[in-house]
């Protein structure tokens, strides 16, 4: 199965700073990755599709890129909502795989 | 509105068996490929299985093949996921959620966009 290694495993940032996650396939996955945040006792929300597709109604500070075996998260201006877990998730092939996440906390 | 709801979980002892439903509403089910994911307490994601809108194709975890598994009801507009012989690592909220599709240049892309509130499956003696 392909591995997805997510980086850093945690941040602590201010609102407003601007916040970027890594996430590194095993193998090329063409730009089949997905972005999904998780709050505490909610279910994950999608945020980015096909690598860079902002899924409608996620706001625009959210932007993702990358393409192959190495993929971005940027958060341009984090808000006080947007502290939260993001997970990563390889779409390419079965068994999908997601990262093991990146928790956002307040600093 | 869109809406998925999960049931079904609950405490097993090891070796035990489990059936858990998740009931689609507000879009054309069938249409629509469909996947469980857990979380152990306290851990990141875990993928484990998906199904195609028809059902005839199926996929699994590592971890659950030929133990789990996933099937649907589409006159029912229901997903199943059938757990035997559990373990304790198998302690997990499961979600399911609806893979959407969007077309790219040269092919499909594809993402969890719908997800239930879980259902909690215990594992232990």
């Amino acid at each position: 199965a392909i591995q997805m290694t997510q980086s850093p495993s945690s941040l602590s940032a201010s609102v407003g700073d601007r916040v970027t996650i890594t996430c590194r396939a095993s193998q090329g996955i063409r730009n089949d990755l997905g972005w999904y945040q998780q709050k505490p006792g909610k279910a994950p929300k999608l945020l980015i599709y096909g690598a860079s597709s902002l899924q409608s109604g996620v706001p625009s500070r959210f932007s993702g890129s990358g393409s192959g075996t190495d993929f971005t998260l940027t958060i341009s201006s984090l808000q006080p909502e947007d502290f939260a877990t993001y997970y990563c998730l390889q779409d390419y092939i079965y068994p999908r795989t997601f990262g093991q996440g990146t928790k956002v906390e307040i600093k | 509105e869109v809406q998925l709801l999960e049931s079904g979980g609950g405490l097993v002892q090891p070796g035990g068996s489990l059936r858990l439903s998740c009931a689609a509403s507000g879009f054309t089910f069938s249409s629509y490929a469909m996947s469980w994911v857990r979380q152990a307490p306290g851990k990141g994601l875990e993928w484990v299985s998906a199904i195609s809108g028809s059902g005839g194709s199926t996929y699994y975890a590592d971890s659950v093949k030929g133990r789990f598994t996933i099937s649907r009801d589409n006159s029912k507009n229901t997903l199943y996921l059938q757990m035997n012989r559990l373990r304790a690592e198998d302690t997990a909220v499961y979600y399911c959620a609806k893979i959407e599709q969007w077309r790219g240049t040269h092919y499909y892309y594809y993402g969890l966009d719908v997800w239930g509130q879980g259902t909690t499956v215990t594992v232990s003696s």
